[in-house]
Formats: C-alpha cells, sequence, structure tokens
C-alpha cells in the first residue's frame, strides 16, 4: 500500500534551536496535514494544508505543500520545551476515498531546557 | 471547536469479554473513524463511516465491528477481546470534502486486555 516516509525519526535538540522535519510520498496527494501528540493524548491537528506550493503558519510552526505535491515540511521555530512530542504528518491521495488518510510514523522531538 | 469525546480512557477487560467504545462528535461531520496505535506500527485504520448505518473496513477490520446509529456517535465493538487487542484507540471525525479530508482525533481509549 502507499506510504509516508517521514523524517527525520527523532531529534534532540536544544531549547532555542530551530527544528525541520518533512515527509514524502511516492504518489501525489490532495492534503497534507500536521499533527502533535503528547503522552496518553490523541493526535492535535496543527496545520493543514490544501494546495500545491501553500505555506500556512500557525505561531512558530510554518508547514509547506510541496509543489510537487509529493512531500511537505514543517518547521518549528525557537524551539521551547512544551514543544516536546511526536509529529506525524498524514495525506489524502489524490482519488482517494474519503477515509484514505496516511500517516507517516512520526517525528519524535525531545528539547533540553 | 471541533470536539471529539471518546467515552472511556482506560478499561481493563478480560480476555473473552465484550468491549464497547463510544465515540461523539459535535461537529456535525459525515465521517467518522476508528483507528488504533501501537508503538513502530503508527496509526492503523480499522472502520470508518461516511453515513449513518455506512460503514467501511479499514486496513486491520478482524477481531472488530462498528455501529452508526446516529450521525454524531460512532462506536467501536469488541466481540472477544483478546490480548492482542491492547492498544490505544482513537476516533477521529472529519467533514465531507472531496479532496480535502481534515481529520480531528478524540483524546484516545487505551485498552488493556488481561
Amino acid at each position: 500500500g502507499q506510504q509516508l516516509n517521514q523524517s527525520p525519526q527523532s531529534m534532540f535538540i536544544q531549547e532555542g534551536e530551530d527544528v525541520s522535519m518533512n515527509c514524502t510520498s511516492s504518489s501525489i496527494f490532495n492534503t497534507w496535514l500536521w499533527y502533535k501528540q503528547e503522552p496518553g493524548e490523541g493526535p492535535v491537528l496543527l496545520i493543514a494544508l490544501y494546495k500545491a506550493g501553500e505555506l500556512t503558519s500557525n505561531g512558530r510552526l510554518t508547514a509547506q505543500f510541496g509543489i510537487t505535491r509529493k512531500d511537505s515540511f514543517l518547521n518549528i521555530s525557537a524551539s521551547i520545551p512544551s514543544d516536546v512530542g511526536i509529529y506525524f504528518c498524514a495525506g489524502q491521495p489524490s482519488g482517494g476515498s474519503q477515509g484514505n488518510l496516511i500517516f507517516g510514523k512520526g517525528t519524535k522531538l525531545s528539547v533540553k531546557p | 471547536d471541533v470536539k471529539v469525546t471518546q467515552s472511556s480512557r482506560y478499561l481493563v477487560k478480560r480476555t473473552g469479554e465484550k468491549v464497547f467504545l463510544e465515540c461523539v462528535q459535535d461537529m456535525d461531520h459525515e465521517n467518522m473513524f476508528w483507528y488504533r496505535q501501537d508503538p513502530g506500527l503508527g496509526l492503523r485504520l480499522i472502520y470508518f463511516s461516511y453515513d449513518v448505518k455506512m460503514k467501511e473496513k479499514g486496513d486491520i477490520p478482524e477481531g472488530y465491528s462498528v455501529s452508526r446509529e446516529k450521525k454524531e456517535r460512532f462506536s467501536l465493538i469488541l466481540e472477544s477481546a483478546s490480548t492482542n487487542q491492547t492498544s490505544m484507540y482513537l476516533c477521529a471525525s472529519s467533514l465531507f470534502r472531496t479532496g480535502a479530508n481534515t481529520i480531528y482525533f478524540g483524546e484516545g481509549s487505551w485498552l488493556t486486555v488481561v
């Protein structure tokens, strides 16, 4: 089946550093979504992208829908300890059904104060 | 704000018991989903529903069934729980929008089968 490659798998950074993570696919996607999940909780939607080339910010977070429609990245600027968690990308393949969101395996972010 | 509420956060059940996981959303979304999440395996779709009384199998439907009698409510049923169904279960919902499916998740239900 279709898969998303999300990288890196984990990051251990110093407070104040910028963070970048990305997802790539072998097929074209219509939608890219980025979620954050904290331990014991459900994923929370951070940013949704619907158009190729779209660049959207949410506070210190910025995400882009790649021009090829096969990739997306998420940047976090000036990281703080509460940014700790697992970040997931998800995408809806072109022509996919309403239920056919594909999820990346997640990037685990650790921030050292 | 979208609110997806899962009735039970933590459950412990015995092997062979029938288990009901309930989910309610308050945004009049057409689509509802049940996923399970396991370390190293990520999120896997069990079932989804795009309308009342409609259901579609996801990637791992074996051992599960679902019920959608009302638009706002989607239930996951384990007819006879087994230890390999110990997991975190996530309910989600979304609007019906062709080509743009933004899913909102509940807080999760931790099920332990002993």
